[in-house]
């Protein structure tokens, strides 16, 4: 059992450019959730998918698209790379919304 | 809004001595309190949580932590730190029932170092 998986693990972009972060998880949870966590500023939601097929925007969406390919997967895209979205980003998943989130080993990304 | 408040951001203590991190929210309705731990390097890990029923709740490592409704907390102790409890705690918060509760809204973290 692998639990949450992520990759990359590191990445450095130039502005402008864009990248997909990959999540999944095998214990069949229905929720998959993205942070982003920042120095000061803990956790913040910036997507999540409460079930197969659903997505909603959390409290940090601009710059983010997400994709629920499966039950097993969420993956997060940011389309053009800011300064600003240097972060390490944490994927998680629960059996349901407002059940205990298990976490990734988180992507840290460096965009220049 | 839900909002999560850790007063603490930075605690340092000896080894053995005693912990108790604040935490508070502003929902008044039905909540879930979860505590999370993230070592150097690592990812977030469940301490301990409270759905219902008894609001002291025991987690793991001798953690624990106690659900006071009239307050609107849910501070965690630990009796006698360790130099491995080093590492930075969140507190976090769901309105509502499971299955239908809201997002999970975390504390901005208190980072503990823990001196030999």
């Amino acid at each position: 059992n692998a639990g949450v998986t992520q990759t990359p693990k590191f990445q450095v972009l130039k502005t402008g450019q864009s990248m997909t972060l990959q999540c999944a998880q095998d214990m069949n949870h229905n929720s998959m959730y993205w942070y982003r966590q920042d120095p000061g500023m803990g956790l913040r939601l910036i997507y999540y998918s409460a079930s197969e097929g659903t997505t909603d925007k959390g409290e940090v969406p601009n710059g983010y698209n997400v994709s629920r390919l499966n039950k097993r997967e969420f993956s997060l895209r940011l389309e053009s790379a800011a300064p600003s979205q240097t972060s390490v980003y944490f994927c998680a998943s629960s059996e349901w919304q407002g059940e205990t989130q298990y976490f990734g080993p988180g992507t840290r990304l460096l965009v220049l | 809004a839900q909002s999560v408040s850790q007063h603490n951001h930075h605690v340092i203590l000896s080894e053995a001595a005693s912990l108790e991190l604040g935490c508070n929210y502003s929902y008044g309705g039905t909540v879930n309190l979860f505590w999370y731990v993230q070592y150097p390097g690592q990812h977030l890990q469940l301490l301990l949580k409270y759905f219902s029923g008894d609001p002291l709740v025991k987690g793991i490592k001798g953690f624990e932590a106690e659900f006071i409704k009239s307050k609107f907390s849910f501070n965690l102790r630990k009796p006698s730190v360790q130099w491995s409890d080093t590492a930075e705690y969140f507190c976090a918060v769901n309105e509502g029932d499971t299955g239908t509760a809201s997002k999970l809204t975390f504390g901005t973290g208190t980072r503990l170092q823990v001196t030999l």
